[in-house]
């Protein structure tokens, strides 16, 4: 399996709250990404990094922010976390250097995340 | 929109039965096609890949896969499938770039 992890495994905050999430990579891959899975919708990319301090905006980003300060740590915060963000959070690697399409994303344990 | 559709969202089967699970895609041109599996509790771990060449990948665990680019398919199959198969199976393609895009999932349960 890939070096990732993620902190915490399980957190239950309650609404209005800021959240924030850790990826951590021993493979020292360019490519970040953080996705949510939710029934019914399969994964959906919210934010995504291609180096330290380059970002940017996926599918889903609405309510959420990235941090990249390091290589191995990409940082996901909910700066006010709402109902419609319980969710499970998967971030993960790709293998690639140059973001090409042939690239292949090994995922991490996930954290699943309750807002009450 | 572009999009990926898995259209069996559960699939009941006995042990040794075979297995097709479908998965189309909306995007034109060159894509890379991917199968990733998820057992109960865990993360998602790849099952196979397809860029280019055979149309027909094998991946781990017996698993398989036909890309056919006239039905826009990559449909997934195992001749037999094992108790030990459950789980939640993705498809996912990326088209332009390294960003991937996931089908809805489709959950097997495999009766022992």
């Amino acid at each position: 399996d890939a070096g990732i992890t993620q902190s915490p495994r399980h957190k239950v905050t309650e609404t209005g709250t800021p959240v924030t999430l850790r990826c951590h990579q021993t493979e020292n891959h360019r490519y970040m990404y953080w996705y949510r899975q939710d029934p019914g919708h399969g994964l959906r990319l919210i934010h995504y990094s291609y180096g330290v301090k380059d970002t940017d905006k996926g599918e889903v980003s609405d309510g959420y922010s990235v941090s990249r300060s390091k290589t191995e740590d990409f940082l996901l915060t909910l700066e006010s976390a709402t109902s419609s963000q319980t969710s499970v959070y998967f971030c993960a690697i790709s293998d690639g250097t140059s973001g090409d399409s042939t690239d292949t994303q090994y995922f991490g344990p996930g954290t699943r995340l309750t807002v009450l | 929109a572009q999009s990926v559709s898995q259209h069996n969202h559960h699939v009941i089967l006995s042990e040794a039965a075979s297995l097709e699970l479908g998965c189309n895609y909306s995007y034109g041109g060159t894509v890379n096609l991917f199968w990733y599996v998820q057992y109960p509790g865990q993360h998602l771990q790849l099952l196979l890949k397809y860029f280019s060449g055979d149309p027909l990948v094998k991946g781990i665990k017996g698993f398989e896969a036909e890309f056919i680019k006239s039905k826009f398919s990559f449909n997934l199959r195992k001749p037999s499938v094992q108790w030990s198969d459950t789980a939640e199976y993705f498809c996912a393609v990326t088209h332009a770039g390294n960003m991937l895009t996931f089908g809805g999932g489709t959950r097997l349960m495999v009766k022992p």
